[in-house]
């Protein structure tokens, strides 16, 4: 079984939809939780990170940890087609911060 | 600018062959890392190194092979050991503290085929 376990989608929405995507993890060890957006035949870009549980905005973005539940989201409000990409969750533990194990990844197209 | 610089941006090899994937970075990071990306899995870690000439394995380094002799530089060597090498190879570099939140930054990324 896998450590981070990520809705596969991929997700087709109108544009100025609210997107969600979803993340599960099995390890207790992981604190920080991040968000990374890949392009087509790019490296991923940081989103957002946060550490425990919470919520933290970035404009239109929002990431989302229940550490309780072990699942962490991000929303997407007033989507956009340049938000289409693919999604990558990633976590780490403390002690490494810098070994993340991400999710396969939720490939979003926003249609105008 | 400062980033990451990964080449070849595309590389084709003939099954036996060896293949050195180049990453340099100008970040001034201690940290830096290798994944494997295939299709619909993600990324996989196969190398870290936490400082110069040290550098320990990830979940998937079976028929990799790297070297940290400088800061700025972490190649990775893609060995003939390697029985499924076709794929999209990422390095990236880790700025933040060592107990604590930072961010990952990466290169534009290599891809392999295996002819």
């Amino acid at each position: 079984q896998k450590e981070v376990e990520q809705d596969p989608g991929p997700l087709s929405v109108p544009e100025g939809a609210i997107v969600s995507l979803n993340c599960t993890y099995s390890n207790s060890a992981f604190q920080y939780f991040m968000w990374y957006r890949q392009y087509s035949r790019k490296g991923p870009e940081l989103l957002m990170y946060t550490y425990s549980s919470g919520n933290k905005e970035d404009g239109r973005f929002t990431a989302q940890v229940d550490k309780s539940s072990k699942y962490i989201s991000l929303f997407i409000r007033d989507s956009q087609p340049s938000d289409s990409a693919t999604y990558l969750c990633a976590m780490s533990a403390v002690t490494n911060a810098g070994k993340s194990t991400f999710g396969d990844g939720t490939t979003l197209t926003v249609k105008p | 600018d400062g980033g990451i610089t990964q080449s070849p941006k595309y590389l084709f090899r003939k099954e036996g062959q060896n293949v050195t994937l180049s990453c340099e970075q100008n970040l001034n990071h201690d940290a830096m890392y290798w994944y494997r990306q295939d299709p619909g899995q993600g990324l996989r870690l196969i190398y870290y190194s936490q400082i110069v000439n040290d550098f320990q394995k990830g979940d998937i380094a079976e028929g990799y092979s790297v070297s940290r002799e400088k800061k700025e530089s972490f190649p990775l060597t893609v060995t003939s050991a390697q029985k499924n090498p076709t794929a999209f190879y990422l390095c990236a570099s880790f700025q933040g503290p060592a107990l604590g939140a930072g961010e990952l930054f990466f290169g534009e990324g290599s891809r392999l085929t295996v002819l």
